[in-house]
């Protein structure tokens, strides 16, 4: 069974600093990434995607894939109260279409 | 800019009753999703449709749940009768191709007493 791991969190961090969040997946057939941040009692928004290995930056946020060792990270510069959230990964796999989460990672960045 | 439409926001139902969901996609998307979400956990896909067509409904609970889209536009998400572990958020995105994007509607919450 395809399956996508994060640590539940939460990920304590003082405003300013930078947050790291990490992901697994098993399934070495997993084609891209995908981090979404989503604030309580809301829906998921897209942060970005990333294909192939190495980093990818868009603003604050780098995302990270290592395919070889089969996961995926978020580092989230100067972070900011608005920052907090939970961040989900999810990995789509290239036999399909459908894209599995992981459970998401709790960050509270503080003031 | 275009958005996932849902409704309703909320739903508060008890066990046994029939509920219904709406989701219309953002215009030309022509792949609509349908996840549930439980709290503390990833949304899990129920079931997937290219236009009209399902395409991967393998996690949907058939002798409850059905899904619908016929005009291959918006769709209604049914489940008859909900019982209490059915409580979550119904989320519903949208894409333009199966290979791109997700977007995502603000959800239902859906609690069953």
């Amino acid at each position: 069974q395809k399956e996508v791991e994060q640590n539940s969190g939460p990920l304590s961090v003082p405003e300013g600093a930078i947050a790291s969040l990490n992901c697994t997946y098993s399934d070495r057939g997993s084609q891209s990434f995908f981090w979404y941040r989503q604030y309580s009692g809301k829906s998921p928004e897209l942060i970005m995607f990333i294909y192939s290995n190495g980093d990818k930056e868009d603003g604050r946020f780098t995302a990270q894939l290592n395919k070889a060792s089969q996961y995926v990270s978020l580092l989230i510069r100067d972070s900011q109260p608005s920052d907090s959230a939970t961040y989900l990964c999810a990995a789509r796999w290239a036999a399909g279409n459908k894209l599995t989460f992981g459970g998401g990672t709790r960050v509270l960045v503080k003031p | 800019e275009a958005e996932v439409a849902q409704s309703p926001r909320y739903k508060i139902t008890e066990k046994s009753q029939a509920v219904a969901f709406w989701c219309d996609p953002i215009s030309g998307h022509a792949t609509l999703y349908w996840y549930r979400q439980i709290l503390g956990q990833g949304p899990e896909l129920l079931v997937q449709f290219q236009d009209e067509s399902v395409v991967d409904d393998s996690q949907l609970p058939k002798d409850r749940f059905s899904a619908e889209r016929l005009k291959g536009v918006d769709s209604t998400l049914k489940i008859q009768p909900a019982e209490l572990g059915d409580s979550a958020m119904y989320l519903c995105a949208s894409s333009p191709r199966p290979q791109e994007t997700q977007y995502f509607g603000p959800g239902t919450r859906l609690l069953v007493l």
